[in-house]
C-alpha cells in the first residue's frame, strides 16, 4: 500500500484564500516531496523538504515537516484559479530517489 | 531544455492484444522512471533505471509487463497481455541520478484505455 496519505481528500475555496494540504507517512524519510498535477497532465514538482529541516519557502509555498510526527503540511497562500489541480505528497524512504505517492488532495479555486 | 517526452499519448487496445510506450528522458540524466498512475489514486513507481540497469522493478508485474533502456537513454515499456486493469496512466520521469534525494521530471503520460 501507498505510505503517503494526503487530508483532505477534496478542497474548495473562493480565490484569495489560503489552501492547506496534510500528508502523513509511517515509516522514517529521507526526504518529502510534493508535486502539483493538473487535469489529464504529467506532474510538476513543487518544493523538496529533507528530514533535518522544519520548514520550507517558495513563492506563495510554505511546507512544513514534523518527523516526531510523521506528517507534512502544504501551505498555498494567496490562492488563484490557476492554482485548481491535484497534489500529491510523495516519500522518498531509502536515499534512493525511489518515490512513494500519496492518494493525493483534489484543490479547487473558484474564482 | 526539452522536457521529458512521451507516446503515444493515447491508447485503446482490447483485452489480451499488447501495447508499447516510449519515453525519451531529459538530456543527461541517468535515471528514469515509470509509474502507473489509476484514476483516482496517486502514481505507483512501476521500474526504475540508473543508465541502463535496473535499480527497482518490485511492482511491475513481470508476467506480463516488461521494460529497457538499452543505451541508457530512451526506454520502452511493454504490456503483454493486457488486462482490463491495466487501463490508467503511464508516467515516464527522470532525474539527474545524485544520491540523497532530488527532484523527479514529469513527462505528460499516456493514457491507455483495455476495452
Amino acid at each position: 500500500s501507498q505510505q503517503g496519505e494526503e487530508d483532505p481528500q477534496a478542497l474548495s475555496i473562493q480565490e484569495g484564500e489560503n489552501a492547506t494540504m496534510n500528508c502523513s507517512y509511517k515509516t522514517s524519510i529521507n526526504n518529502l516531496q510534493w508535486y502539483r498535477q493538473n487535469s489529464g497532465r504529467g506532474l510538476v514538482h513543487l518544493i523538496l523538504i529533507r528530514s533535518n529541516e522544519r520548514e520550507k519557502h517558495s513563492g506563495r509555498l510554505r511546507v512544513t515537516l514534523d518527523t516526531s510526527k510523521k506528517s507534512s503540511s502544504l501551505l498555498i497562500t494567496a490562492s488563484r484559479a490557476a492554482d485548481t489541480a491535484s497534489y500529491f505528497c510523495a516519500t522518498d524512504h531509502f536515499y534512493g530517489n525511489k518515490l512513494v505517492f500519496g492518494a493525493g488532495t483534489i484543490l479547487r479555486v473558484k474564482s | 531544455e526539452a522536457g521529458v517526452a512521451q507516446s503515444p499519448r493515447y491508447k485503446i487496445i482490447e483485452k489480451r492484444q499488447s501495447v508499447a510506450f516510449w519515453c525519451n528522458p531529459i538530456s543527461g540524466h541517468a535515471t528514469l522512471y515509470w509509474y502507473q498512475q489509476i484514476l483516482g489514486q496517486g502514481p505507483k513507481l512501476l521500474i526504475q533505471f540508473q543508465n541502463n540497469g535496473v535499480v527497482d522493478d518490485s511492482q511491475l508485474p513481470k508476467d506480463r509487463f516488461s521494460a529497457e533502456r538499452l543505451k541508457g537513454v530512451d526506454s520502452t515499456l511493454k504490456i503483454q497481455p493486457a488486462k482490463l486493469e491495466d487501463s490508467a496512466v503511464y508516467l515516464c520521469a527522470s532525474s539527474p541520478g545524485q544520491p540523497g534525494g532530488e527532484t523527479q521530471y514529469f513527462g505528460p503520460g499516456t493514457r491507455l484505455l483495455v476495452l
